[in-house]
């Protein structure tokens, strides 16, 4: 069974552009979350989607937004980069709805801003 | 707000036991306690969960205090592979918002 499969592995942008990340969870699975990783702040959740609805979502700005296609797959997207955003993306996916145990992490995104 | 105490690192050598602990003294009753770990250049792998029981699986083995306050996570014979971050989470089921601090750094020497 394949895992979950994040694309691209490495990215380079420059502030003021925008960027999608993308996120195809194992086949099955319904709910993909993602999160934001960096030395200083650790993993942080970014929001989550079950079904093509966003249910969840964590503290950060509207810059970060996200969807889910019908077929499980999802996309975030960050509009007008900032240097801070610079940190390995990850998303994960899950099989059971309300009360899941495992979190299935891809190898993330590895976003680098200049 | 950090709801998990690790060290921040620890060397065991191959083939023997390690045993990394973690604090949680403001575990809700209906927390559990997740370790996963995280290789580098990889996502976190889930390792292990329990609630008030003491948990074995393949991977590891998880013991948790009577008063929940702390847990030990056990690797019973550690290999080279096994040198990773180690992150000890306390997080109610169906709570995606998960956070993980900085962990706790396993060296596994030869």
């Amino acid at each position: 069974k394949a895992g979950v499969t994040q694309t691209p592995r490495y990215l380079i942008k420059t502030r003021g552009q925008q960027v999608t990340l993308s996120c195809s969870p194992i086949s099955g699975h319904r709910s993909v979350s993602w999160y934001q990783q960096t030395p200083g702040q650790g993993l942080q959740f970014l929001f989550e989607y079950f079904s093509e609805t966003q249910r969840n979502k964590g503290n950060f700005p509207g810059r970060f937004s996200g969807r889910q296609f019908s077929n499980s797959r999802s996309e975030m997207n960050v509009s007008t980069l900032e240097l801070g955003d610079s940190a390995l993306y990850l998303c994960a996916s899950s099989s059971t709805t309300g009360g899941f145990e495992k979190l299935f992490f891809g190898s993330g995104t590895q976003l680098s801003v200049l | 707000d950090a709801k998990t105490t690790q060290p921040p690192s620890m060397d065991c050598a191959e083939g023997r036991a390690a045993n990394l602990p973690c604090n949680h003294s403001t575990i809700s009753g209906n927390e559990y306690v997740y370790w996963y770990r995280q290789i580098h250049s990889q996502g976190p792998q889930y390792i292990i969960h329990g609630l008030k029981n003491n948990e074995t699986n393949e991977m590891a083995s998880l013991i948790i205090t009577e008063d929940r306050k702390s847990s030990t996570l056990i690797l019973p014979h550690a290999t080279l592979r096994d040198t990773a971050v180690y992150y000890c989470i306390v997080r109610a089921n169906n709570d995606y918002k998960l956070s993980f601090g900085a962990g706790t750094t396993v060296t596994v020497r030869a």
